[in-house]
């Protein structure tokens, strides 16, 4: 089985602007989840989707947002990007919910100048 | 809420000593709990994940980790550290349907 696919793997950006990252997680998995990782705060939870519906959110303002489709992939927007946006965001897929195992992408590292 | 500790953000230990990074969890509920280990730029992968059918679980590259209720702790070792080892390892649980919550993570170097 393929794994969970990020693209794009790098992007550079400039204060303001938007941004879309992709995932597509492993094949027959419904969830999909979305972490933002940085040297200060760590990882931290941004959203899960699972059967296109939003389950779980996390304390991130409005600006970020998700959607998922119906094949499962799901897609991740910040608008309005801020210098502290710039981090590694994983995506992580699972079957069901976190009772089960996440199986994590190799990130999208996003630097906003 | 869940909430998961890890004890030290950089562990150091020379290649062939016991490898143990620590992790106590916090939870109103029996958890689901993991271990995973992220090399250089990369994601996360698997270790071992525990959801109470044993308490001691056994995962991949000789690693293991013991739940132990009393201590809420589920801490990970190796009886032998290998160079291929040094990574940042972070422990993860949930009380169930919710989202997993992370640990800061624990920065593993090896001596040679």
């Amino acid at each position: 089985k393929a794994g969970v696919t990020q693209t794009p793997r790098y992007l550079i950006k400039t204060r303001g602007q938007q941004v879309t990252l992709s995932c597509s997680p492993i094949s027959g998995h419904r969830s999909v989840s979305w972490y933002q990782q940085t040297p200060g705060q760590g990882l931290q939870f941004l959203f899960e989707y699972f059967s296109e519906t939003q389950r779980n959110k996390g304390n991130f303002p409005g600006r970020f947002s998700g959607r998922q489709f119906s094949n499962s992939r799901s897609e991740m927007n910040v608008s309005t990007l801020e210098l502290g946006d710039s981090a590694l965001y994983l995506c992580a897929s699972s079957w069901d919910s976190h009772r089960n195992e996440q199986f994590f992408g190799p990130g999208t590292r996003l630097t906003v100048l | 809420a869940q909430s998961v500790t890890q004890l030290g953000s950089h562990v150091s230990v020379s290649e062939g000593a016991l490898v143990l990074l620590r992790c106590n969890y916090s939870s109103s509920v029996p958890p689901y709990l993991f271990w995973y280990v992220q090399y250089p730029n990369q994601g996360l992968q698997l270790l071992l994940k525990y959801t109470s059918a044993a308490t001691l679980v056994k995962g991949i590259n000789d690693f293991e980790a013991e739940f132990k209720k009393s201590e809420t702790s589920f801490h990970l070792t190796k009886p032998s550290a290998h160079m291929s080892d040094a990574a940042e390892y972070f422990c993860a649980g949930s009380p169930g349907n919710e989202k997993l919550t992370f640990g800061t993570g624990t920065r593993l170097t090896i001596i040679p």
